[in-house]
């Protein structure tokens, strides 16, 4: 199975300062075919599911403010929320679907500071 | 708009059968762009993918080898929704649980999820 491993655990930002995730896979989730990395991050608030927020390790799906950006390619990955706002509080997850079983990061808990 | 309704027991007996249904709006269960999905979530496990149904001109299916001795998920084309079946349930099966749709849009990331089922096993 493909280890997903986010970092840190958790993380207190300013409003408006910049948050940074970051998620490691044990093996490259780029698919060397079309260039393309099988990675994905999500966002999870209380008693919510999960909801996608980027694929394709970072393009943001519709609805999703510009201020969530996603990079990285291979097995190094990062999410930045480039200002921070009161409603990104949550959880934070990456996950790999590449191939199954589909994993996901331990997840990374957003805060204010 | 895709929505995904789930229903089932929230309380189920250890040595039982965890049983979860998600009736599907707005997609076809059988559509050949879409998988169906159960995903799990607990303190101690994270966010565990369990399995999937799909069709590509067939029915497939396939399994974490976690649960893969305990589970089937399958179709029901007539009320356009799949279920989960947990058989041989422990207290370490306690966890929200969750249906969602893969697109192939984004070959198989999970775009659409349902609400949420609280399902604790215990006697």
């Amino acid at each position: 199975d493909i280890v997903m491993t986010q970092s840190p655990d958790s993380l207190a930002v300013s409003l408006g300062e910049r948050a940074t995730i970051n998620c490691k896979s044990s093996q490259s989730v780029l698919y060397s075919s079309n260039n393309k990395n099988y990675l994905a991050w999500y966002q999870q608030k209380p008693g919510q599911p999960p909801k996608l927020l980027i694929c394709w390790a970072s393009t943001r799906e519709s609805g999703v403010p510009d201020r969530f950006s996603g990079s990285g390619s291979g097995t190094d990955f990062t999410l930045t929320i480039s200002s921070l706002q009161a409603e990104d509080v949550a959880l934070y997850y990456c996950q790999q679907y590449y191939t199954t079983p589909f994993t996901f990061g331990g997840g990374t808990k957003v805060e204010i500071k | 708009q895709v929505h995904l309704q789930q229903s089932g027991p929230g309380l189920v007996k250890p040595s039982q059968t965890l049983s979860l249904t998600c009736a599907i709006s707005g997609d076809s269960v059988s559509s050949d762009s879409a998988t169906w999905n159960w995903i799990r979530q607990s303190p101690s496990r994270g966010l565990e993918w369990l399995g999937r149904t799909y069709y590509r001109s067939k029915w497939y299916d396939d399994y974490a080898v976690s649960v893969k001795s305990r589970i089937t998920i399958n179709p029901d084309t007539s009320k356009n929704q799949f279920s989960l079946q947990l058989n041989s349930v422990t207290p370490e099966d306690t966890a929200v649980y969750y249906c969602a749709r893969g697109t192939s849009r984004l070959n198989d990331a999970f775009d659409i999820w349902g609400q949420g089922t609280m399902v604790t096993v215990s006697s």
